[in-house]
Parts: C-alpha cells; sequence; structure tokens
C-alpha cells in the first residue's frame, strides 16, 4: 500500500523568507509525486509534478520541489515566500502502475506573515 | 488542463435524505474520480467512476451509500445516500487526462448534514 506523510500540520515563515514544507512517501515501485494547494473554499490547484528526470521540479508560482530517492522524500520550496501563499498543501503520491487514483498526506497549512 | 463543475457547490441536507452530485468536465477524459474530504481532514478516495460500468469503490465505501453514474466521457454523479451527520464533508471530483499523470479537481461541493 502507498502512503505519503507531513509531518508538520503548520509551517510559519516571514514574508521574502524561504520556505519548505515536508514530505516522504512510501510506494513499491517508482513513484508519481504532486504537491497541491487549496486555498480557502476553493478545489485543489496542482503545483507541480515528479513523474522521472531532473530531481529539482518546477512548478506554478516559484514553487518547485526535490525529489530524494534515498529519503524517500519530495519536499515544496519556494525561494521568497509570499503573503498570497498562505493556503493548505498537499502532497501527493501514486505508483507508475495500474490505478491513477492519488494518495495525499494530511496537509501543511502554510501561513505566510507580512 | 481540464475545467470542472460541480453542482451543486453546497446544501444544507435533513438526516435521512440523498443528495446527488454532478460534476461536469469540458473535454473526454477517461479516468474520473470521487473524493471526501470531511472537515479539517485530508482527502480520502471514493471510487473510480469507470464509463460504461460499474464504479470501482475503495475499501469502506460501498454502492449502496454512495452510487455513482458516469453516463459518457464528460459526466458523472456521486449521490450521497441516507445520510447522516457523519457525511458532512466536501465532496470533490477529480479527473485524469490522456498522456498525462496528474489529476485536475472540481470546485468541491460542501455538504452539511443536519
Amino acid at each position: 500500500a502507498q502512503s505519503v506523510a507531513q509531518p508538520e500540520d503548520q509551517v510559519n515563515v516571514a514574508e521574502g523568507n524561504p520556505l519548505t514544507v515536508k514530505c516522504t512517501y512510501s510506494v513499491s515501485g517508482n513513484p508519481y509525486l504532486f504537491w497541491y494547494v487549496q486555498y480557502p473554499n476553493r478545489g485543489l490547484q496542482f503545483l507541480l509534478k515528479y513523474i522521472t528526470g531532473d530531481n529539482l521540479v518546477k512548478g506554478s508560482y516559484g514553487f518547485e520541489a526535490e525529489f530524494n530517492k534515498s529519503q524517500t522524500s519530495f519536499h515544496l520550496k519556494k525561494p521568497s515566500a509570499l503573503v498570497s501563499d498562505s493556503a493548505l498543501y498537499f502532497c501527493a503520491v501514486r505508483d507508475e502502475t495500474g490505478r491513477r487514483a492519488l494518495t495525499f498526506g494530511s496537509g501543511t497549512r502554510l501561513q505566510v506573515q507580512p | 488542463s481540464a475545467v470542472i463543475s460541480q453542482k451543486p457547490s453546497r446544501d444544507i441536507c435533513q438526516r435521512g435524505t440523498s443528495l446527488t452530485i454532478q460534476c461536469q468536465v469540458d473535454s473526454q477524459v477517461t479516468m474520473m474520480f470521487w473524493y471526501r474530504q470531511q472537515p479539517g481532514q485530508s482527502l480520502t478516495l471514493i471510487a473510480t467512476a469507470n464509463q460504461g460500468s460499474e464504479a470501482t469503490y475503495e475499501s469502506g465505501f460501498v454502492i449502496d451509500k454512495f452510487p455513482i453514474s458516469r453516463p459518457n466521457l464528460t459526466f458523472s454523479t456521486l449521490t450521497v445516500s441516507n445520510m447522516s451527520p457523519e457525511d458532512s464533508s466536501i465532496y470533490l471530483c477529480s479527473v485524469g487526462l490522456a498522456g498525462g499523470s496528474e489529476q485536475y479537481f472540481g470546485p468541491g461541493t460542501r455538504l452539511t448534514v443536519t
């Protein structure tokens, strides 16, 4: 069975500072990894994905994520946080075969203070 | 990407009644999924909506409680039957596009059962 862990319920960061939201995963075979963001009263928006290739992937709104196979991690990063980045962030995984349904982490609330 | 709409966006329902949620996509898609997001929690997959055959349900979800229809490649419905307050959640549909790995989500239906 596949699983995702987001160890931090909330991350607080000052505007302009770098941010990291942590994610570790467990899956059979090669992972497909995703980050989604959820703003209040809105659905999930796709940010970025890792399928294969370069371990550093870039996505929407200046976000990037680093895939680390040995540590089974896929941390979300941004060099300079904005107040508007404050939202709920979900990491998700699926395996490379068969079912395309996603398994989500518990979510991390990012608060960026002005 | 895909444009996904859901109806209704929210509803307040009485215990024991049923609600049918509609999901419409602006293009033909192979894969459609229904997720539930209980208050303050992550997303849990209810079922995969298969076109032309019965939906595939995840452990803990049954067809009698969550019947799903998928009459064509752009539309699906999820019914929440015989509702109880524990069914109060956000229900989201998502789609996977051919040749793509990520999923795109609708805006969700916020259901409150009193």
